[in-house]
């Protein structure tokens, strides 16, 4: 069974406008949570992680995540994206000292 | 930057050869983990190492790979008789274990192509 979905493979979006990335995860991953994001042939890099505490959390680059435990999510959202946001952006969560990805979401940013 | 390295950084192959890996990760971090990334996919885990014990390995990992890490410094994934299927990204991540979901850090990943 998935542990962790994102709903959205593609999120088109215009420049300096907000959007909002997807995440939902299943009962078979802790409740630490994270977002990474892979620029065009690189590696990945954290842009922020839930462990506890405060439901929202900040990021790098302007990057924002609210846990909701009710609805089991962790959406991923930006106020008003840049072209530099063009990337993947991966949900995951932690499982037995490993961490479990969602398949990714590509963000577009239109000009 | 993450401060964690992997080499080579493309690797073009054909089937049936060998290949090796190599990850150097920050130093003096515990733990070194090992990923492959497919067109379209999330990282998926392959295998992880607490300095120089292999503590697990996953079902993708068949036996045609193997990882070794033997000061507890850097690692390599080696896969043999390699397969058009084995073309993908293999990531490597470490991090310094305190106890609580510990932030792992990326390499920038070898992309293996095998023809």
């Amino acid at each position: 069974a998935q542990s962790v979905t994102q709903l959205d493979s593609q999120v088109p979006v215009f420049e300096e406008a907000p959007v909002e990335l997807r995440c939902n995860y299943s009962s078979s991953v802790s409740v630490y949570l994270f977002w990474y994001v892979q620029y065009p042939n690189q590696g990945l890099q954290l842009l922020l992680k839930y462990l506890s505490g405060s439901t929202l959390v900040k990021g790098i680059n302007g990057f924002e995540a609210e846990f909701n435990k009710s609805q089991t999510s962790f959406h991923l959202r930006k106020p008003s994206v840049h072209i530099s946001d063009t990337a993947e952006y991966f949900c995951a969560g932690n499982r037995d000292d490993k961490i479990i990805f969602g398949k990714g979401t590509r963000l577009h940013i239109l000009p | 930057d993450t401060g964690v390295s992997q080499d080579p950084r493309h690797k073009i192959t054909k089937r049936g050869q060998n290949v090796t890996f190599r990850c150097d990760p920050i130093s003096e971090h515990n733990r070194l983990y090992w990923y492959r990334q497919t067109l379209g996919q999330g990282p998926e885990f392959l295998t992880y190492f607490q300095n120089e014990a292999q503590l697990e390995k996953s079902r993708l990992l068949s036996d045609r790979f193997s990882a070794e890490r033997p000061k507890g410094s850097f690692s390599t994934l080696e896969i043999q008789r390699t397969e058009q299927g084995d073309s993908a990204m293999y990531l490597c991540a470490s991090l310094r274990t305190s106890g609580r979901a510990d932030t792992q850090y990326f390499g920038p990943g070898t992309r293996l192509t095998v023809l």
